[in-house]
């Protein structure tokens, strides 16, 4: 019954390949992030959807690609992976009435080497 | 534009005294404000929040934070520290509004000594 869960919560890959990180809500919210936590754990938006919609795009190289095939989900693509991609994704979602609160997923740990 | 500053990026107590845990923020518009937290190789968990209404807000696990407008200020505190609450602190900051982003502060990382 996890409330935000993304797949996979490892991924070691080599520099240029590219791979997926999937998001998954049950909570019904209509509004979906991805952050990026960096090795000082900094916390950097890079995306958001709103029903589908995406609404906030942050200056993230076009390498990533978000997709939302429903408001429940939300997906994470990165081509041509380099060094500088290892971090922590959290997916994270929110809904009207929440004031702003985020629910986060457990992260994925991006590892390129 | 929204911005938090949180002061002191590591902060080390002793187990049973005060923590304090200082945040400011920037906001042109009325600022929500909450303080997460994260454990070791885990995901963000709401501590507490201010929304508008009380100014002193209190959280889980012991925790409060009191909006200060005059100083926008957001300090965490908990009177008496335990081992457990050793972890990563993180202040953030919205307009309130669905869909509008949560600002992150750099974070604090608070060590409990025995």
């Amino acid at each position: 019954d996890t409330a935000v869960s993304q797949t996979p919560k490892y991924l070691v890959t080599q520099m240029g390949n590219d791979k997926s990180i999937k998001c998954e809500q049950n909570l019904g919210h209509d509004t979906m992030y991805w952050y990026k936590q960096d090795s000082k754990k900094f916390l950097k938006i890079m995306f958001s959807y709103n029903n589908k919609e995406l609404i906030i795009n942050e200056t993230v190289p076009n390498r990533f690609s978000p997709k939302s095939p429903d408001k429940a989900h939300l997906n994470l693509h990165i081509n041509s992976l380099e060094l500088g991609d290892s971090a922590v994704y959290f997916c994270a979602s929110t809904t009207t009435g929440k004031g702003g609160e985020l629910f986060f997923g457990e992260g994925s740990r991006l590892t390129v080497l | 534009a929204q911005s938090v500053t949180q002061l002191g990026s590591h902060v080390s107590v002793s187990e049973g005294a005060l923590v304090l845990l200082r945040c400011n923020y920037s906001s042109s518009v009325p600022p929500y404000l909450f303080w997460y937290v994260q454990y070791p190789n885990q995901g963000l968990q709401l501590l507490l929040k201010y929304t508008s209404a009380a100014t002193l807000v209190k959280g889980i696990n012991g925790f409060e934070a009191e909006f200060k407008k005059s100083e926008t200020s957001f300090h965490l505190t908990k009177p008496s520290a335990h081992m457990s609450d050793a972890a990563e602190y993180f202040c953030a900051v919205s307009d309130g509004t669905s869909g509008s982003r949560l600002t992150f502060g750099e974070g604090t990382q608070l060590t409990v000594n025995p």
